[in-house]
């Protein structure tokens, strides 16, 4: 058990371009949750996934931003056309779907946009 | 997050205990959660109550819940320099419970040598 990874820890983009983080989970674990993460602030939810089907999106969640965990597995959230808004810490997390449904977070990657 | 709250800071004396406070709104809540982060990193799971119990203790920390108050607090008894960290309580919701959590704002405890 590796725990949660998350590519890349960090990444600076120019405002418009286009960005992927990669979250990789507990292997034997079902669900996986993105949350976003600003300075001096808890996470916020933005999404999760129960194996391959994302069941929630938070309305923080704009169209610009898009999840995928095509095989149940690793997992991808893209954001498209970034805003200076978009700087933030990245969050993944992942649990087993039974109780008492603990989340366990990976590092994060931290994203800023210039 | 939503209704989540917890006070800003806390700095105590090593070797001190440190008591860090959480309220919450949502009473249906079955399990509250208490993680730890360090500059930088992510958040570390420390532990976790069950709604029908007063109290959990683990080692150096103590879980109190009051479900009438809808008040959580996370003691830490002789504390270590290396016990500073930002602390968050957290609360699940969505349908079961448990699809997504909701953090306070953090508390920041400084550890003083």
């Amino acid at each position: 058990d590796t725990g949660v990874s998350q590519n890349p820890r960090h990444k600076i983009t120019k405002r418009g371009q286009n960005v992927t983080f990669r979250c990789d989970p507990i292997s034997e674990h079902n669900r996986l949750y993105w949350y976003r993460q600003t300075l001096g602030q808890g996470p916020e939810f933005l999404t999760y996934f129960q194996n391959e089907a994302q069941l929630e999106k938070s309305r923080l969640l704009s169209d610009r931003f898009s999840a995928e965990r095509p095989k149940g597995s690793f997992s991808t959230l893209e954001i498209q056309r970034t805003e200076q808004g978009d700087s933030a810490m990245y969050l993944c997390a992942s649990s087993l779907y039974r109780y008492p449904y603990e989340q366990y977070f990976g590092p994060g990657t931290r994203l800023t946009v210039t | 997050g939503e209704d989540v709250e917890q006070s800003l800071f806390l700095s105590v004396r090593e070797g001190d205990s440190s008591v860090i406070n959480c309220t919450y709104t949502d009473s249906s809540s079955t399990y509250l959660y208490w993680y730890k982060q360090e500059p930088g990193a992510g958040l570390q799971l420390l532990t976790y109550i069950f709604s029908n119990m007063d109290m959990k203790q683990d080692q150096r920390l103590t879980v109190l819940l009051n479900k009438k108050d809808k008040h959580l607090s996370l003691r830490i008894a002789d504390t270590q320099t290396g016990d500073s960290a930002i602390y968050f309580c957290a609360d699940p919701r969505g349908q079961g419970n448990f699809n997504k959590f909701y953090f306070g704002s953090g508390t920041k405890l400084n550890v003083k040598p």
